[in-house]
Parts: C-alpha cells; structure tokens; sequence
C-alpha cells in the first residue's frame, strides 16, 4: 500500500512569509502527526490530529497550527517565518495514535532566507 | 519531566561487528519504549517497540533491544552489522499525559559503517 506522502518536498520562502505544508497518511490511518526536526533541536513534537480534531500538541507558538480533513489528509501552516523555522518537517500516520507505529513520510525541507 | 538520553552522538563500527545503541529515559511509570531508524534522505522507520512482557525485544533487520527497568535502559543491539544499517537510530519512550498519549524523541545517534 501506499506509503506517507508529504508535498512540497522542498521550500524556500523568506522571512514574514508564511506556508502551507501538505501531508497525505495512508489510507486508514487516522491519527496524523507532525514533527520538526534540525540538527541542533532534533525532532520536536508539534501536533498530533486524530478525526479532524486536534488531540495534542507540543510547545511551538501560535504560528504553528495544523488542521485536518474529513479525508484524514492534514496540512500544516506556519505564519510570519522566522530564520529559526528553517527544518525538516516529518509527518507521521498511525491507525491510533502516536503509541502505535507510526509511519512517516520523507518529510518537507523548508529553508527561510 | 519525562526525557530520553542518546548518551552517544555519533559511533563508528566496520561491517560485520557487533553493535550497541544506548538509550536510558526518565519516566515514573512503566514506559512504551521504541527504536526508530532515519535512513539519509528518508523518514523514519519503526524497528522495535516494547509495551509488556518478555523485557527482551526482536525487531527488524535483526535489530533487537532489552528492557531493563532497574536501569531505565533500552538498549539497542546488532550481532553483525551490515553497511546498510549505517543511518540515524532514535530512541523513543511514549507517555500518558493527564488523557492523551504522547512520544519523545531522544537526539538521536548516527551511526557509520566501515567497509
């Protein structure tokens, strides 16, 4: 079956700008989760959406929020870009929730210059 | 707070040795424990996982790790490594938040095989 997709793959966007990162789960999995992940951080938990509704969520500012469709497919936005956002964002789908494997897609490379 | 500690950044082993992971974590309740592996250019793939029971874990790509409560340890093992298996390895340990589950990351090692 088809695995996680995530689209863009890559971004460069300049600061101020904001974006709109897209994440495909595989078909049944209802849990989505996003993560970001750079060198000096590793990955940070930003959210986790279960049925169009978020369920939990890490310690990212108000720019960072998420939603999800009735498809199960979700998005992430991150408003008014700072150089720090610059990462690797992953999305990962599980059927229940993060304490079941999840799996992640190859993740979107965003770069803010 | 919960946490999980990788305590080695970066090792290096020639194809064939025998490997060892560490991970300890800091968690007052009986944790689920995960190893994880990103391959370069990939997302991450789960390896292993423990829940309950039998504290010594089989996973796959002949990866397997023990429990070990009295340590707060995971430890990831390999008898001979391949160089395929060179890629970033995180280790993970899932909690329960007052009604939500939630995994934490540990930084990662990143491990080089040598031909």
């Amino acid at each position: 079956k088809a695995g996680v997709t995530q689209t863009p793959r890559y971004l460069i966007k300049t600061r101020g700008q904001q974006v709109t990162l897209s994440c495909s789960p595989i078909s049944g999995h209802r849990s989505v989760s996003w993560y970001q992940q750079t060198p000096g951080q590793g990955l940070q938990f930003l959210f986790e959406y279960f049925s169009e509704t978020q369920r939990n969520k890490g310690n990212f500012p108000g720019r960072f929020s998420g939603r999800q469709f009735s498809n199960s497919r979700s998005e992430m936005n991150v408003s008014t870009l700072e150089l720090g956002d610059s990462a690797l964002y992953l999305c990962a789908s599980s059927r229940g929730g993060q304490m079941n494997e999840q799996f992640f897609g190859p993740g979107t490379r965003l770069t803010v210059l | 707070a919960q946490s999980v500690t990788q305590p080695d950044i970066h090792i290096t082993v020639s194809e064939g040795a025998s490997l060892e992971l560490r991970c300890n974590y800091s968690y007052g309740a009986t944790p689920y424990l995960f190893w994880y592996v990103q391959s370069p250019g990939q997302g991450l793939q789960l390896l292993l996982k423990y829940f309950s029971g039998d504290t010594l874990v089989q996973g796959i790509k002949g990866f397997e790790a023990e429990f070990k409560r009295s340590q707060s340890s995971f430890n990831l093992r390999k008898p001979s490594v391949h160089w395929s298996d060179a890629a970033e390895y995180f280790c993970a340990v899932g909690v329960r938040v007052t009604s939500y589950d939630k995994v934490i990351f540990g930084p990662g090692t990143s491990l080089s095989v040598i031909p």
